[in-house]
């Protein structure tokens, strides 16, 4: 059964780049039955869907976020990748990467990683 | 965006009973060309990753136990857990996939009374 995790640094300065992997086991970032997806959840706050990319296609973005975020795959290291530029305290949060299948609909999620935390703080 | 907005946001329900957990979108996730309903409901355990319950507001993803169902059309929305068991404690959110960005309502957490 497919599974991803999350990696990276779980402290960030305020105003640089938050940088995260997602590896996938058991099954190809460059299968065309998926989007991959980052989610995240600020503390106390609800879930917020950060965008998904397609392999070898476009990806999508949350319009809060679009103009400091880029998603991308990895097929060397069988990887999805988050970039988030610029960041305050605000994007403080777990970050979750998820796989939205395609034979079904895209949207739903239905493999999650268990989520890295990163702070934003000097 | 759609607005989900979940109710109530904690329940405390006796094992073997029934917990109901509402869901209200801020507008229609009903697709009228296809008749499906763009409602996911997912479970989320500490120390877990969230698991997918239901998609199309009420089919059960695989392996979901039928004690789960889920209900509701347009903007209103149900997902209701009968017999409860102690393993079903955990925090519990709707989710639309009608239009990006997918939107998740605030969550609601379910403990035994």
């Amino acid at each position: 059964q497919m599974q991803l995790r999350e990696s990276g640094p779980g402290l960030v300065k305020p105003s640089e780049t938050l940088s995260l992997s997602c590896t996938v086991s058991n099954g190809s970032v460059t299968s065309g039955n998926y989007y991959w997806s980052w989610i995240r959840q600020p503390p106390g706050k609800r879930l917020e869907w950060i965008g998904y990319v397609y392999h070898g296609g476009s990806a999508r973005y949350n319009p809060s976020l679009k103009s400091r975020v880029t998603i991308s795959t990895d097929t060397s290291k069988n990887q999805f990748a988050l970039v988030l530029r610029t960041v305050t305290a605000a994007d403080t949060a777990i970050y979750y990467c998820a796989r939205e299948p395609l034979t079904v609909v895209r949207g739903i999620m239905d493999v999650w990683g268990r989520g890295t935390t990163v702070t934003v703080s000097s | 965006d759609f607005v989900m907005t979940q109710s109530p946001d904690s329940l405390a329900v006796s094992l073997g009973e029934r917990a109901t957990i509402s869901c209200k979108s801020s507008q229609t996730v009903l697709n009228n060309s296809n008749n499906k309903n763009y409602l996911a409901w997912y479970q989320h355990k500490p120390g877990q990753p969230p698991r997918l319950l239901i998609y199309w507001a009420s089919a059960r993803e695989s392996g979901v136990p039928d004690r789960f169902r889920g209900s509701g059309s347009g903007t209103d929305f149900t997902l209701t857990i009968s017999n409860l068991q102690a393993e079903d404690v955990a925090l519990y959110y709707c989710q639309q996939y009608y239009t990006i960005p997918w939107t998740f309502g605030q969550g609601t957490k379910l403990e035994i009374k």
